[in-house]
């Protein structure tokens, strides 16, 4: 029920070439965030989205939020070596805050320089 | 700001043995949350406490007790420790602002393993 599925669980690419994460829900969900985490490091806070159909960009990387709120994507434009990582999307569970985050199992992203 | 802070970094215990991992945030946050991560499991949610005096279960609290004293700390102890337990430990932290907006802060981890 709260869980959320994301796909790919790995992706190697040749950098310059565009990556993409999915995240799907069985139910609606309030919001969803999506964190970095790079080899070796902690989870690090990317964005929040809550809108139907909503659209962020932050440089090279853009995030979207499903128009029935139950899928998200982000999508990496030109991939770079500063990109590598692993992605997870995360919910917070109806009604509670994201001290309660159900996490995806990531998607490790590699690149070949 | 040092953020949210996690001691030790590493730690090898024996089955059976008892400890206590410790964190601590200068962020004044009320909301404070322990997660463990195993390999292809992402994170997973032990304790989460939203203020002093306050804690409640995650999704995997078993052989794990927290206490929230202060709104600062939030040290997490294992009990009896188990090879299952071995895994790398995130503390993190969050405030509610307005709306929806309420990044969670994550720890360096500490990294655990038991013989």
């Amino acid at each position: 029920g709260q869980q959320v599925m994301q796909i790919p669980q790995y992706q190697h690419v040749q950098e310059g070439e565009d990556f993409t994460t999915y995240c799907n829900s069985s139910t609606t969900l309030s919001n969803i965030q999506w964190y970095k985490q790079r080899p070796g490091g902690h989870p690090v806070f990317l964005i929040q989205l809550v809108k139907s159909g909503e659209v962020k960009k932050q440089k090279r990387l853009t995030f979207q939020f499903g128009e029935a709120k139950k899928n998200s994507s982000l999508h990496i434009t030109a991939t770079q070596t500063t990109d590598v990582g692993t992605y997870f999307c995360a919910r917070p569970p109806r009604g509670a805050g994201s001290y309660q985050l159900t996490f995806g199992k990531g998607t490790k992203l590699s690149v070949i320089p | 700001n040092a953020g949210v802070t996690q001691t030790p970094k590493f730690q090898v215990l024996k089955t059976g043995q008892s400890m206590t991992l410790q964190c601590a945030q200068d962020m004044n946050h009320e909301y404070m949350s322990w997660y463990r991560q195993d390999p292809g499991m992402g994170l997973r949610l032990i304790h989460y406490s939203v203020g002093a005096g306050i804690t409640d279960q995650g999704e995997v609290p078993n052989g794990y007790n927290v206490s929230r004293s202060t709104t600062e700390d939030f040290p997490l102890r294992l009990l009896s420790a188990a090879p299952s337990q071995t895994s790398v430990y995130f503390c993190a932290s969050s405030h509610r602002t307005s709306g929806y907006t309420d990044t969670q802060y994550f720890g360096p981890g500490t990294r655990l393993t038991v013989l």
